[in-house]
């Protein structure tokens, strides 16, 4: 079975400075990947995803994410942080070889990654 | 256009009470999933929905049931609540490549 890992539950950068959040999953077969944030109270919004083509991925909000196959890595960075940034950050995986009418997107999640930000 | 809605936002139960939380979506998707999240686990895929009338077991199925007897509506229930069941549920409706999230369902169960 899939696992995702996120490493830091807990993440505290300074406004302006770069945001880096790191994720790696366990597959012999590169997954689709996602990353999504929860604002506090709210429920999840993805933030960018790669399923196929070019590695490096943008999403919202200034985030991008690369997509390294002999890492099973897909970090997620931000040039420069904004207070708004602060949410906690999941990444989450989903087995191609699910991709089919009757398991579509049965994503597996990592624990989850609490950003701060400070002034 | 509302996306997914969850009804109710906060609920507390008593040890042994039963529930039934509605999920409702108004973009058409076949697929809906109903997740868990609790501290430092991410979310667990309780149940989930291909479409209309079918449903399946996800990753932590005991203890909940489910229906999508209307393709907009994917209903959680809890027939004997315990206090393991405290946790922040959501839901999402999916496309292909998208998962849409409600803004979460908070049970407590003393």
């Amino acid at each position: 079975a899939q696992s995702v890992t996120q490493l830091g539950s807990h993440v505290s950068v300074s406004e302006g400075a770069l945001v880096l959040l790191r994720c790696n999953y366990s597959s012999s077969v590169p997954p689709y990947l996602f990353w999504y944030v929860q604002y506090p109270n709210q429920g999840l919004q993805l933030l960018l995803k790669y399923t196929t083509g070019a590695t490096l991925v943008k999403g919202i909000n200034g985030f991008e994410a690369e997509f390294k196959k002999s890492e099973t890595s897909f970090h997620l960075t931000k040039p420069s942080a904004h207070m708004s940034d602060a949410a906690e950050y999941f990444c989450a995986v989903s087995d191609r070889d699910q991709m089919t009418t009757d398991s579509w997107g049965k994503l597996q999640f990592g624990a989850g990654t609490q950003v701060v930000v400070t002034p | 256009n509302a996306g997914v809605t969850q009804t109710p936002k906060f609920r507390v139960l008593k040890t042994g009470q039963s529930m039934t939380l509605l999920c409702a979506q108004d973009m058409n998707h076949e697929y809906m999933y109903w997740y868990r999240q609790d501290p430092g686990m991410g979310l667990r895929l309780i149940h989930y929905s291909v479409g209309e009338g079918t449903t399946a077991k996800g990753e932590v199925p005991d203890g909940y049931n489910v229906s999508r007897l209307k393709k907009q509506n994917f209903l959680l229930g809890l027939e004997s609540a315990a206090p393991s069941q405290t946790s922040v549920y959501f839901c999402a409706s999916a496309t292909r490549d998208t998962q849409y999230f409600g803004p979460g369902t908070r049970l407590t169960v003393l």
